[in-house]
C-alpha cells in the first residue's frame, strides 16, 4: 500500500532538547494524525489535524497541517525520557472508509 | 478518547493450530474496524477492513482463507489466524474509527508467536 515519507527514521537526543519530525506525501490528505507507539503496545493518538494550516498543541507537543495538504510536522519541546518511542504520522482522506496511510515511523531515543 | 480493547495481548501457539484475536470498541459503535500487521521496527501494514454484517475487504497479498475475519456486532471484530505457521508470528493490531470516522483508535496489539 501507499506509504508516507517520514523523517528522520531515528533520533538520538539529550533530555531537554527539542525534537522535530515531518511527513510528506505525493497525495493530498484531509486529515493528518500523529501517533506514538511504545514497545509491545498499540499506537496512541497524540494529535489530530483537520484543516490546512492548522497548528495544534497537546502539552509539549505541537503539530501542523501543511498548507499544501501534502505534509505535516510534529515538534516535541523539552524532551524527557518518557518521550522515548516510535512516532507515526498518518494521512487520511475523507469521503471514503477513512483508512489512514501510515508513515514508516520515527524512533526517538532520549538520553537522560 | 474512544477505547478499543484487544485480546489476548500475547499468545503462543503450536504450528498448525488456529488462533483467534478479538477487537472490541468499548464505548462506541464501529461498523468498520481495521486489522494491521506490524513486523519489528516496521510501520503498520493494513491487512483487511472488517465490515459489520458483510464480508471483510482484504488488501492485496493477504490470504482471506488464512486470516478469517468476522465482524459479528457493532462492537466486536475477530481475526482468526488459521493453521498458523512460524512465519505468521508478528504483532497484530486492530483499530476502529470514531468521531465520525475522522480519527482511528487502536487496540493494545497482540503478539503472536507460532512455535
Amino acid at each position: 500500500g501507499q506509504q508516507l515519507n517520514q523523517s528522520p527514521q531515528s533520533m538520538f537526543i539529550q533530555e531537554g532538547e527539542d525534537v522535530s519530525m515531518n511527513c510528506t506525501s505525493s497525495s493530498i490528505f484531509n486529515t493528518w494524525l500523529w501517533y506514538k507507539q511504545d514497545p509491545g503496545e498499540g499506537p496512541v493518538l497524540l494529535i489530530a489535524l483537520y484543516k490546512a494550516g492548522e497548528l495544534t498543541s497537546n502539552g509539549r507537543l505541537t503539530a501542523q497541517f501543511g498548507i499544501t495538504r501534502k505534509d505535516s510536522f510534529l515538534n516535541i519541546s523539552a524532551s524527557i525520557p518518557s518521550d522515548v518511542g516510535i512516532y507515526f504520522c498518518a494521512g487520511q482522506m475523507s469521503g471514503g472508509s477513512y483508512i489512514p496511510t501510515f508513515g514508516r515511523g520515527t524512533s526517538l531515543i532520549v538520553h537522560p | 478518547g474512544a477505547v478499543v480493547s484487544q485480546h489476548p495481548s500475547r499468545v503462543i501457539c503450536k504450528s498448525g493450530t488456529s488462533v483467534k484475536i478479538e477487537c472490541r470498541s468499548l464505548d462506541f459503535q464501529a461498523t468498520t474496524m481495521f486489522w494491521y500487521r506490524q513486523f519489528p521496527k516496521q510501520s503498520l501494514m493494513l491487512m483487511a477492513t472488517s465490515n459489520e454484517g458483510s464480508k471483510a475487504t482484504y488488501e492485496q497479498g493477504v490470504e482471506k482463507d488464512k486470516f478469517l475475519i468476522n465482524h459479528a456486532s457493532l462492537t466486536l471484530s475477530t481475526l482468526t489466524v488459521t493453521s498458523a505457521h512460524p512465519e505468521d508470528s508478528s504483532f497484530y493490531i486492530c483499530s476502529a474509527p470514531a468521531v465520525e470516522g475522522r480519527r482511528a483508535f487502536f487496540g493494545q496489539g497482540t503478539r503472536l508467536t507460532v512455535v
